[in-house]
């Protein structure tokens, strides 16, 4: 079956700092691999994606870095705010599968 | 993107007893899915609801504990029956986005179910 790990579960960044959360998948069929970001009692969102046939995008602060070879993609934030502060999930499978999460507390 | 209401948005229960959580759509949408987070925790995927057919279902899950139904291209229900406190959870319906998008998620606000 499809494996997925995701890495920190937890991230503590001071503000104005670099958060980086790691995803690692084990199907080679993926395509597409976005995150997304839930805050306390709210619903997931997407925040950004990527498509295989490319390596790198960028939104403003954040971008997300794919590396099909080595089966894994990761989410970079820049200039972290205290408003980053939620739970990020993985989803690298087609078949909507999502990883373990990160918990990212950013303090002021 | 779609607009997705969930009702009820949480409800307490009793133990033995079923309750059917609705999901609607603002559009027709190709793909719809049931998910289950519990506190703390990732999102599971019960099922993708299939409109006109029976439900797929994942590993763990059964039709007889969690029946779906999907009449249509933007409604389903989940129905949580035989309620025990482990069931105790949020449910997250999610729609796949129809066109160039068809990968990309949204996701219901949710029902918080508490089972005594």
């Amino acid at each position: 079956g499809e494996n997925v790990e995701q890495h920190p579960s937890t991230l503590s960044v001071q503000e104005g700092d670099s958060a980086v959360i790691k995803c690692t998948y084990s199907d080679s069929a993926s395509n597409y691999f976005p995150w997304y970001k839930q805050e306390l009692g709210k619903r997931p969102q997407l925040i950004i994606d990527i498509r295989s046939n490319v390596g790198e995008k960028k939104d403003q602060r954040i971008a997300v870095t794919l590396n099909k070879t080595a089966k894994h993609f990761s989410l970079h934030i820049t200039e972290t705010q205290p408003e980053d502060s939620a739970v990020y999930f993985c989803a690298p499978f087609n078949k909507f599968y999502f990883g373990s999460g990160t918990k990212l507390n950013v303090k002021p | 993107s779609a607009v997705i209401s969930q009702k009820p948005s949480r409800d307490i229960c009793q133990r033995g007893t079923s309750l059917t959580i609705q999901c609607q759509v603002d559009s027709q949408v190709t793909m719809m899915f049931w998910y289950r987070q519990q506190p703390g925790q990732s999102l599971t995927l019960i099922a993708t609801a299939n409109q006109g057919s029976e439900a797929t279902y994942e590993s763990g899950f059964v039709i007889d504990k969690f029946p779906i139904s999907r009449p249509n291209l933007t409604f389903s229900t989940l129905t949580v029956s035989n309620m025990s406190p482990e069931d105790s959870s949020i449910y997250l319906c999610s729609v796949g986005q129809t066109g160039a998008r068809t990968d990309t998620q949204y996701f219901g606000p949710g029902t918080r179910l508490t089972v005594l």
